[in-house]
C-alpha cells in the first residue's frame, strides 16, 4: 500500500531563516505530487505541483520554492522566511483523481 | 475555472441527530467531486468521491453524498452523527484542464454535542 511521509512534524523558525520541508511517498511510482498551505481557520491553498522529476508548477507568487530531486521526493524551501509563512503545510499525491495527504508540518515563524 | 462554495462555516449538532453539510460548485467542464475530513492537527483523509456512475456515493462510516448536476451540488449527509464525527469537512472539485488540479472549499466545522 502507499504511504506518504512528511517531516518535521512541527517547526519554529525565526523570521529571515531558511526552510526545508521534505515529503516522500512509498508504494507508487511517478506520482503527481502537491504542496498545500492551510492557514489557521482557512481552506487549502495549492502552492506547487509536480508531474515528474524536475517538473514544478507554481500556483501563487511567493518566497517559497519547490524541488523534486527524485521520483518520490518533494521538497518545499525558502531562503528567508516571513511571518506570513506560518501555517500548516500539507503534501499530497494523487491517484484516480483523488488526493492522499501526509500528516502535515506545522510551521510557526516568529 | 472551477470553484467550490461550502455554505456553512460551522455546523453544531447533537449526537444521534442527522446532519447535512452543503457544497455547491461551478465548472465549465466535467468534474470529479470529493469530500475530505480533517481531524485536529492531522492531514486530510478522503471520505468519499464521485467520478462517474451512480450519483449517490457512500463512505464506510455512514456518510453519503449525492451529485446533483442540475443544482451543481454535492451535499454530504449522515442520518445519525457520533461525537467522533467532530472534525472539519472539505468539499473539493477536480477537473482535467491541461493538468489535473483540485480546488477545495473553505471547510465546514462539524461539532457534535452530547
Amino acid at each position: 500500500s502507499q504511504t506518504i511521509h512528511q517531516w518535521p512534524a512541527t517547526l519554529v523558525q525565526p523570521v529571515g531563516s531558511p526552510l526545508s520541508l521534505e515529503c516522500t511517498v512509498e508504494g507508487t511510482s511517478n506520482p503527481n505530487l502537491y504542496w498545500y498551505r492551510q492557514a489557521a481557520g482557512r481552506g487549502l491553498q495549492l502552492l506547487f505541483y509536480s508531474v515528474g522529476i524536475g517538473q514544478i508548477s507554481s500556483e501563487v507568487p511567493q518566497n517559497l520554492s519547490a524541488s523534486r530531486p527524485q521520483d518520490r521526493q518533494f521538497i518545499l524551501s525558502s531562503k528567508k522566511l516571513l511571518l506570513s509563512d506560518s501555517g500548516f503545510y500539507l503534501c499530497a499525491w494523487s491517484s484516480e483523481w483523488a488526493q492522499y495527504f501526509g500528516p502535515g508540518t506545522r510551521l510557526l515563524v516568529l | 475555472a472551477q470553484s467550490v462554495t461550502q455554505l456553512d462555516s460551522q455546523v453544531p449538532v447533537f449526537e444521534e441527530a442527522p446532519v447535512e453539510l452543503r457544497c455547491n460548485y461551478s465548472s465549465s467542464v466535467s468534474v470529479y467531486l470529493f469530500w475530505y475530513v480533517q481531524y485536529p492537527n492531522q492531514g486530510l483523509q478522503l471520505l468519499l468521491k464521485y467520478l462517474s456512475g451512480s450519483t449517490l456515493v457512500e463512505s464506510i462510516n455512514g456518510f453519503e453524498a449525492e451529485f446533483n448536476k442540475s443544482q451543481t451540488s454535492f451535499h454530504l449527509r449522515k442520518p445519525s452523527v457520533h461525537i467522533s464525527d467532530t472534525a472539519e469537512y472539505f468539499c473539493a472539485v477536480g477537473a482535467n484542464t491541461g493538468g489535473f488540479k483540485t480546488i477545495f472549499g473553505a471547510g465546514t466545522r462539524l461539532f457534535v454535542k452530547a
